[in-house]
């Protein structure tokens, strides 16, 4: 009954070092996401992918990265970490790319850079 | 473009109070929306959403939402409030994508 797993929870990184954030999820979904929360901000679109193979931008892709491994998992890589990537960093999935359909968020990784 | 406003970051109620979470959307067709709580060191989970069946939305944990397209707008109620309903609330807005569009949330405090 897991739905969808983020690792690691929490991590503190120096600028300019990099990192994945992985996410997997266990519901058989074709669409995921990864998300950004910063204080007074809501949670804006990084990148999603639709389907195995696919990725595409959302509204703030700048700095990242990411990979949709296989159906399950979908990470997010920053290869050179900046101070204003300080943030909370959801991954959720849906079960299909649409717009009706409800998306299943993770616990989040909260990451600072200094 | 769509968007989403939420008026008022912070909303307090003493337990027991009516809970109103104000939610207005802007979209160029009929939109698709959703409210999503986030408790403390959670990720979001759903409460409700609005895919156009019916105006009126229930949710989980006896919150409900009612959609004016006159208003553009998408409240959530709640007729008494508890304590654990204390949390972030988000409003969201999806046209014809799969991308949702988040506003900035609202903080629930609930006194006793």
């Amino acid at each position: 009954n897991a739905g969808v797993t983020q690792t690691p929870k929490f991590q503190v990184l120096k600028t300019g070092q990099s990192m994945t954030l992985q996410c997997a999820q266990d519901m058989n979904h074709n669409s995921m996401y990864w998300y950004r929360q910063d204080p007074g901000m809501g949670l804006r679109l990084i990148y999603y992918s639709a389907s195995e193979g696919t990725t595409d931008k959302g509204e703030v892709p700048n700095g990242y990265n990411v990979s949709r491994l296989n159906k399950r998992e979908f990470s997010l890589r920053l290869e050179s970490a900046a101070p204003s990537q300080t943030s909370v960093y959801f991954c959720a999935s849906s079960e299909a790319a649409g717009h009706t359909n409800i998306q299943y968020f993770g616990a989040g990784t909260r990451l600072s850079v200094l | 473009a769509q968007s989403v406003t939420q008026l008022g970051s912070h909303v307090s109620v003493s337990e027991g109070a009516l809970v109103l979470l104000r939610c207005n959307y802007s979209s160029s067709v009929p939109p698709y929306l959703f409210w999503y709580v986030q408790y403390p060191n959670q990720g979001l989970q759903l409460l409700l959403k609005y895919t156009s069946a019916a105006t009126l939305v229930k949710g989980i944990n006896g919150f409900e939402a009612e959609f004016k397209k006159s208003e553009t707008s998408f409240h959530l109620t709640k007729p008494s409030a508890h304590m654990s309903d204390a949390a972030e609330y988000f409003c969201a807005v999806s046209e014809n994508t799969d991308k949702l569009i988040f506003g900035t949330g609202t903080r629930l405090q609930v006194f006793p």
